[in-house]
């Protein structure tokens, strides 16, 4: 079993529609959850950045972490075709300088 | 802005030789960064930990000889990889943190093509 489950799509929605990305995992010492936005051929865009259980919004983007279900998402509302994209969610144990676990990446296409 | 600059973006070059690929964190010291590699439709794989000052940390697996790490100042890292064969062609990137239980930023990647 891998420690971060994500389906990898692809995913494709019409543009305007609420988009729900998730990922679950199984430590449950996971304290710090991240998603991250990847076009192609560039790096990861960090886009929110949650620390524990509970709720961050920040624009479209709303950032859900149940730490007692081991899952958490990332909620777009009116997406858009520039969100078209491969969406990484990922976690660490403490803050900064510890070593990231990715998902596999979910792929979205927003299309007009 | 960018907070982490990589460079170069892209790289083609002949089977046998060597290529260092340059991270530098922008407006910050980093002591710690990451470098990771990869493939076509794939999440990234973790190569290895750069720490300033010492000897990186490489996963199991990673070539420590075939993947030369330098850490020497609190703003670069450069990995190099030696004698890249065809194999060795990849998506390299690396991030940094910009502190104790900040997020890791990442570079924009470099696309490494050997023939």
């Amino acid at each position: 079993q891998k420690e971060v489950e994500q389906d990898p799509g692809p995913l494709s929605v019409p543009e305007g529609a609420i988009v729900s990305l998730n990922c679950t995992y199984s430590n449950s010492a996971f304290q710090y959850f991240m998603w991250y936005r990847q076009y192609s051929r560039k790096g990861p865009e960090l886009l929110m950045y949650t620390y524990s259980s509970g709720n961050k919004e920040d624009g479209r983007f709303t950032a859900q972490v149940d730490k007692s279900s081991k899952y958490i998402s990332l909620f777009i509302r009116d997406s858009q075709p520039s969100d078209s994209a491969t969406y990484l969610c990922a976690m660490c144990f403490s803050g900064g300088y510890n070593k990231l676990i990715f998902g596999a990446g979910t792929r979205l296409a927003v299309h007009p | 802005g960018a907070v982490v600059s990589q460079h170069p973006s892209w790289v083609i070059c002949k089977s046998g030789t060597s290529v260092k690929i340059e991270c530098r964190s922008l407006d910050f010291q980093a002591t710690t960064m990451f470098w990771y590699r990869q493939f076509p439709k794939q999440s990234l794989m973790l190569m290895a930990t750069s720490n300033e000052g010492s000897k990186a940390t490489y996963e199991q697996g990673v070539e420590k000889d075939k993947f030369l790490i330098n850490h020497a100042s609190l703003t670069l890292s450069t990995l190099t990889v030696t004698s890249a064969h065809p194999e060795d062609s990849s998506f390299y990137i690396c991030s940094a943190p910009q502190g104790v239980n900040q997020p890791q930023h990442f570079g924009d990647g470099t696309r490494l093509s050997i023939l």
